[in-house]
């Protein structure tokens, strides 16, 4: 079953500007892990938060988990057009095998 | 290059004609898995695999086959592929199945008429 539930499903913005996507989920995760899907070629693995870490970096992105709300954002500073994209966001579960991935969240970046 | 190869990239069939979509991966992971991606329901598991000869279901399973006789390989079977199959698939692999970062292929395009 879907666990993770991106929010907003769709955003354009302009270059430069920031963009922020939020997901949240169900159970109780190991880990949350964020992807990038470039019009209909494979997801692209951009950072993964475990479940005792709050926030963590990488280049532009910046992604923080509330394991109390159960929910995670997702940060691009500065974006480009080249950031134009679906985002995903994936969890792993205690116990379980399996990611279980979001709807996915598009992202237009107006150069 | 670290990678995961499906093949064949598009593919349009006959219903109930079988086919195998191939997939592979260089990387020596153990973990395996193949997911179907339709507009509006994001990505589902078909089925997954932990090691060799290990494979379960995932959320969706019905209508598919999978195998796991060596670890670089992960073929997915449609022995008699309807118009509901019709999607696109992407296999994956990683090194310790869900806590650790998936690498995805490039995404195999499967139309049956």
């Amino acid at each position: 079953s879907q666990q993770g539930e991106e929010d907003p499903q769709a955003l354009s913005i302009q270059e430069g500007e920031n963009a922020t996507m939020n997901c949240s989920y169900k159970t109780s995760i190991n880990n949350l892990q964020w992807y990038r899907q470039n019009s209909g070629r494979g997801l692209v693995h951009l950072i993964l938060i475990r479940s005792n870490e709050r926030e963590k970096h990488s280049g532009r992105l910046r992604v923080t988990l509330d394991t109390s709300k159960k929910s995670s954002s997702l940060l691009i500073t500065a974006s480009r057009a080249a950031d134009t994209a679906s985002y995903f966001c994936a969890t792993g579960i205690y116990g379980n095998n399996r990611l279980a991935f979001g709807k996915g969240n598009q992202v237009v970046v107006i150069p | 290059e670290a990678q995961v190869t499906q093949n064949p990239r598009y593919l349009i069939t006959v219903t109930g004609k079988k086919l195998t979509v191939t997939c592979s991966q260089n990387m020596n992971h153990e973990y395996m898995s193949w997911y179907r991606q339709d507009p509006g329901l994001g990505l589902r598991q078909i089925y997954y695999s932990m090691n060799v000869e290990v494979t379960d279901k995932g959320d969706v399973p019905e209508g598919y086959k999978v195998s796991r006789k060596e670890k670089r390989n992960f073929p997915l079977i449609l022995e008699s592929p309807s118009p509901n199959q019709t999607s696109l698939y992407f296999c994956a692999s990683s090194v310790q199945g869900a806590i650790t970062e998936a690498f995805f292929g490039q995404g195999t395009r499967l139309t049956v008429v």
